[in-house]
């Protein structure tokens, strides 16, 4: 079974400023996906990024960008130029590669200070 | 595109109760999951349909189910609701297919309230 480990429950940045958000995961597959999802205050889920695991380039999508350590199994979110409307719950998520079940982590939450 | 919607948005029911929760997928999307997400116990995956099939059960009781109409349109229901059933109930939809795209997108959600 795949595992998701979220170590930081609350993270904090000034706007702006770069944050890094940590994810480690476990799983016996070679191939999969990875994401990192944000909740805002509405509920709603709302897709940040996303990494095949058999790309060695990290993905990228404007300002947020992932640090992927298929060896390590570590997957880590970067934002860069905090704003405010970057203040949400984020959550990291694998998929095999066959089949649409997400395994979720903790999840952590990240304040901006204005 | 539209998103995936959901329906209702509100509910609060009472104990021995059931309940049945609709999601609408994206236009071309095949695939619906289904997600429960509690303070307590987070996200945990409920069940995945695709082509009106069931291909994919997470570890809830048989109160929890599912079905799959042919518009890919889904339904869950609760029976005998009891208090811990309360929560938000997420549905997602994807293309479903092996080398489509992987990314599940999520409707707004059902809060469920069980007194």
């Amino acid at each position: 079974a795949q595992t998701v480990t979220q170590s930081q429950p609350e993270m904090s940045v000034q706007e702006a400023e770069t944050v890094t958000l940590s994810c480690t995961y476990d799983t016996s597959e070679s191939d999969y996906y990875l994401f990192w999802y944000k909740q805002p205050p509405s509920r709603q889920m709302i897709l940040v990024i996303r990494q095949e695991a058999y790309k060695q380039q990290n993905a990228t999508e404007n300002r947020f960008s992932v640090n992927f350590q298929k060896a390590a199994k570590s997957f880590s979110l970067k934002i860069s130029d905090s704003q405010l409307g970057d203040a949400a719950m984020y959550f990291c998520a694998h998929r095999k590669s066959s089949g649409d079940k997400l395994t979720f982590g903790t999840g952590t939450r990240l304040a901006v200070r204005p | 595109k539209a998103g995936v919607t959901q329906t209702p948005r509100y509910l609060i029911k009472t104990r021995g109760q059931q309940v049945t929760l609709s999601c609408s997928p994206i236009s071309g999307h095949r695939s619906v999951s289904w997600y429960q997400q509690t303070p307590g116990q987070g996200l945990q995956f409920l069940f995945e349909y695709f082509s009106e099939t069931q291909r994919n059960k997470g570890n809830f009781p048989g109160r929890f189910s599912g079905r799959q109409f042919s518009n890919s349109r889904s339904e869950m229901n609760v029976s005998t609701l009891e208090l811990g059933d309360s929560a938000l109930y997420l549905c997602a939809s994807s293309l479903g297919a092996l080398r489509g795209g992987p990314e599940q997108f999520f409707g707004p959600g059902t809060r469920l309230t069980v007194l």
